[in-house]
């Protein structure tokens, strides 16, 4: 089954504790995006990868890091987690000849106390 | 600054009636236009993307264009109490990068 895979679902944690959040694809896309969504803010990006060893920053890439090493992983790492991080982070991939039809991810819930 | 500005609703609209669902934005330059879903819940799901001036249909859903404008819209005909759910409408500048609007949540009424 094709799909877009977020590990951990749910997370509870502690300001200044790094964490990291893990994405897998199985359609061999080139292009992997990492999304927040919060109430009344919508959804933004945070950082793309247009392929291996390839990553830009998005809209609002502050505190976070993104690493592609292989094609179908693109983790999220935050290295000191903040209260204001506390968010719905969705991973999404496609094809890099038609990224607009992205597959996201389940959603990864994460709460920062 | 791009950008992307939906009424947040909410919408009602009657079974089989349909529902018009606004989108505006703000870099002329702009592109790529897309149209997702989002149940309660759930992770977006692509409805359509449209990039030339003007409508583009399938199904039940047409997506219209209008460059000069920086308007787009979705419009959902016979619309479907399973059609309830937030329509997040977004742009694509350079074709990789995404700018969303906070998204409109429709209530389809039986």
């Amino acid at each position: 089954e094709a799909q877009v895979t977020q590990n951990p679902r749910y997370l509870i944690t502690v300001t200044g504790k790094k964490l990291t959040v893990t994405c897998s694809q199985n359609m061999n896309h080139e292009y992997m995006s990492w999304y927040r969504q919060d109430p009344g803010l919508g959804l933004r990006q945070i950082y793309y990868s247009m392929n291996v060893e390839v990553t830009d920053k998005g809209d609002v890439p502050e505190g976070y890091k993104v690493s592609r090493k292989e094609k179908r992983n693109f983790p999220l790492i935050l290295e000191s987690p903040s209260p204001n991080q506390t968010s719905l982070y969705f991973c999404a991939s496609g094809l890099l000849a038609g990224p607009e039809t992205q597959y996201f991810g389940p959603g990864t819930r994460l709460l920062v106390l | 600054q791009k950008e992307v500005e939906q009424n947040s609703g909410p919408l009602s609209v009657p079974e089989g009636a349909i529902a018009s669902l606004n989108c505006t934005y703000s870099d002329r330059g702009s592109q790529s236009f897309f149209w997702y879903r989002q149940y309660s819940g759930k992770s977006p799901e692509l409805i359509m993307f449209i990039y030339s001036n003007g409508d583009k249909e399938d199904g039940r859903f047409t997506a219209q264009l209008n460059k000069a404008s920086q308007y787009v819209s979705l419009l959902i005909r016979d619309s479907q109490p399973s059609d309830s759910a937030t329509y997040l409408c977004a742009v694509a500048p350079t074709g990789n990068q995404f700018y969303f609007g906070t998204g409109t949540s429709l209530t389809v009424i039986p």
